[in-house]
């Protein structure tokens, strides 16, 4: 049974950076085809995608977030971990990390029930 | 912004069927990515509809199929139900951008 769940702090302040650790079990990250990949959803807006790691440990970000990005993998933890930098209150977002299996192509088969991150001061 | 566009919401009654569109481009649907759907329940993460344009997940109910044409894709839903009432996405991958991308997201409602 595959389960992600999300951590991190739900309270961040503006110019600070925000580390969120996706925890998983059912599945390892270093079966050939497995990715792990972060997006968020702004409250009542879309989702939005914002970085992947895959099983060789290549790592892909969104264009437009790459700057602010940085994912990694502890394989040996079943972990994911994202942070990004200089928060916003623009940023202030569900985050949500997903797995890709490879068995549905690109598709984000499973999905952590996401943490809420609210930018204030 | 999404590159995918969405209508913001579609209604119809029950047992009715609806279509959700998701317009793309030669960069992303146009280009011959997949498309997944994605129906999110209100106050829940995202779950796994439809993959790889027409397929559907072990327990998805065979009410729901995808399509795809050109640079669009659909979403149909016949006989809707009352646990349908949720929001939907549409998800490529653009080559141009080099992201993967989601649609805008519709909204179904009973009327």
């Amino acid at each position: 049974q595959v389960t992600l769940k999300e951590f991190g702090p739900a309270l961040v302040k503006p110019a600070q950076s925000l580390t969120l650790t996706c925890s998983f079990s059912g599945f390892s990250l270093s079966t050939t085809g497995m990715s792990v990949s972060w997006i968020r959803q702004p409250p009542g807006k879309a989702l939005e995608w914002l970085a992947l790691i895959d099983w060789d440990d290549d790592k892909f970000y969104s264009t437009s977030l790459k700057t602010r990005l940085t994912i990694s993998k502890d394989t040996s933890k079943d972990q994911v971990v994202l942070t990004m930098t200089n928060m916003d209150p623009v940023d202030t977002a569900t985050y949500y990390c997903a797995l890709v299996t490879g068995a549905t192509g690109t598709a984000f088969d499973y999905w952590g029930q996401g943490t809420l991150v609210t930018v204030s001061s | 912004q999404s590159v995918l566009t969405q209508p913001p919401s579609v209604s119809g009654a029950p047992g009715q069927r609806v279509t959700i569109s998701c317009t793309g481009s030669s960069s992303n649907i146009g280009a011959g990515y997949d498309v997944h759907w994605y129906q999110q329940l209100p106050g829940t993460a995202p779950k796994l509809l439809v993959y790889g344009n027409t397929n559907r997940p072990s327990g998805v109910p065979d009410r729901f199929s995808g399509s795809k044409s050109g640079t669009s894709a659909s979403l149909a839903i016949t006989g809707l139900q009352a646990e349908d009432e949720a929001d939907y996405y549409c998800q490529s991958y653009d080559s141009r951008l080099t992201d993967y991308v989601f649609g805008t997201g519709t909204m179904v409602t009973f009327l």
